[in-house]
């Protein structure tokens, strides 16, 4: 079945610095792909996404990029701050057909001061 | 405006006892879905409903029932609990289309 691994399961970086997060997908027809940041305890929020149409995507500090040939896409944090630090989810998805959203099994960022 | 508002936010239940999980969203949005998070596997689609009427199953549907009798609401139903569905629960909802692109604050349970 399809299947979203995410690496690493923990990143902690030095405040200030980057963070990336990658993420492989094995459904070749996947065409949209989010993350999310979910703080401890509270609900998942959206952030940023990514279609199959665009190789790379920036809002402020964060930037995904995709590689459709080798079902990769990564999330990339700049200038990392304290309040960066959460679990993050990526997600993979068809935009057609079935309306189903695989994610990812989480990284816990931790930017320390 | 509230969003996706989810009730109970705590749960204990017995095993074999049943239960509703509220989800209501003032958006009118018309894609709602149930997931399920447990540590270590991300976020699990149980059910999902694209407009008022209409269900199907998700990832792991099994022990579970959905409806959507309005644009609004869209209750998770547990038949009959058993341990296995101690998690915690996230109802979200998007526009016609897209992504869940927004999730209510979860409702935590505990089956014993």
């Amino acid at each position: 079945g399809e299947n979203v691994e995410q690496h690493p399961s923990t990143l902690s970086v030095q405040e200030g610095d980057s963070a990336v997060i990658k993420c492989t997908y094995s459904d070749s027809a996947s065409n949209y792909f989010p993350w999310y940041k979910q703080e401890l305890g509270k609900r998942p929020q959206l952030i940023i996404d990514i279609r199959s149409n665009v190789g790379e995507k920036k809002d402020q500090r964060i930037a995904v990029t995709l590689n459709k040939t080798a079902k990769h896409f990564s999330l990339h944090i700049t200038e990392t701050q304290p309040e960066d630090s959460a679990v993050y989810f990526c997600a993979a998805s068809r935009s057609s057909g079935t309306y189903k959203y695989i994610f990812g099994t989480g990284t816990r960022l931790k930017v320390l001061a | 405006n509230a969003g996706v508002t989810q009730t109970p936010k705590f749960q204990v239940l017995k095993t074999g006892q049943s239960m509703t999980l509220q989800c209501a969203q003032d958006m009118n949005h018309e894609y709602m879905s149930w997931y399920r998070q447990d540590p270590g596997m991300g976020l699990r689609l149980i059910h999902y409903s694209v407009g008022a009427g209409i269900t199907d199953q998700g990832e792991v549907p099994n022990g579970y029932n959905v409806s959507r009798s309005t644009t609004e609401d869209f209750p998770l139903r547990l038949l009959s609990a058993a341990p296995s569905q101690t998690s915690v629960y996230f109802c979200a909802s998007s526009t016609q289309g897209v992504q869940p692109q927004h999730f209510g604050d979860g409702t935590r349970l505990s089956i014993l």
